[in-house]
């Protein structure tokens, strides 16, 4: 049962340009969690989906920024004009549907990206 | 709103000896959840142990041990006879807990861990 898929593991994107970052949860798994890690800082929560549907997008940047997980396909994290401020490692977790209060989120490795 | 605190320093070990990670936390939610993850020079996250606000005891999972202690807001890690692949960033972090929901985790900034040989 493979975990958590991200990629690109490495991502490294001009001011301006776009970034796409996908992530494909566990098998089983339909809940999908994106965090942000700034160099030195621990993981900020970004959003949070389920299959078709965003259900906490608190931690969103109000511009540039949007997320989707469809019915087919990974959950694709998308920077629209990238800033050299959003050079930052991105986290995908996830969690199955019928996880106990207990259920951890598993992480993937992270797609780090790097705007230049 | 949830807020977790980790402000220790750069931590060292001795191999084999034990060391205890601070972490506090912050929260008005009555039931929660608290966890530790280990990333490494790698960049994964691991998941290390979970503690229930609700749990009369302390979680224990190997070498790892929670020690709770919910009046004090404090989720303290032990690492019990450290070894040389400990070497590693460590974040405390929680959750609120939704009957029947999944909910986000609020995580603090880490504590670097390096265990001498």
């Amino acid at each position: 049962n493979a975990g958590v898929m991200q990629n690109p593991r490495h991502l490294v994107r001009r001011r301006g340009q776009e970034a796409r970052l996908r992530c494909s949860p566990m098998k089983g798994h339909s809940h999908v969690y994106w965090y942000r890690q700034l160099p030195e800082e621990g993981l900020k929560f970004m959003v949070y989906l389920q299959k078709e549907n965003i259900i906490d997008e608190s931690g969103m940047p109000k511009e540039r920024f949007s997320a989707e997980f469809p019915k087919e396909g990974p959950s694709i994290l998308r920077i629209q004009q990238v800033v050299r401020g959003d050079s930052a490692a991105y986290f995908c977790a996830s969690s199955p549907d019928s996880g106990t209060e207990n259920t951890e989120a598993f992480f993937g490795q992270g797609t780090r990206l790097t705007v230049v | 709103a949830q807020k977790i605190t980790q402000t220790q320093p750069g931590m060292f070990v001795q191999e084999k000896e034990a060391v205890t990670l601070d972490c506090t936390y912050d929260t008005s939610d009555p039931s929660y959840g608290l966890f530790w993850y280990k990333q490494p020079s790698s960049g994964e996250m691991i998941f290390l142990i979970y503690q229930g606000s609700y749990d009369q005891q302390n979680a224990t999972e190997g070498r790892y041990s929670l020690n709770f202690q919910k009046a004090r807001k404090s989720a303290n890690l032990v690492i019990s006879a450290s070894q040389l692949g400990d070497s590693a960033m460590y974040f405390c972090a929680m959750r609120r807990l939704l009957t029947g929901a999944n909910s986000k985790l609020t995580f603090g900034k880490g504590i670097t861990l390096s265990v001498r040989p």
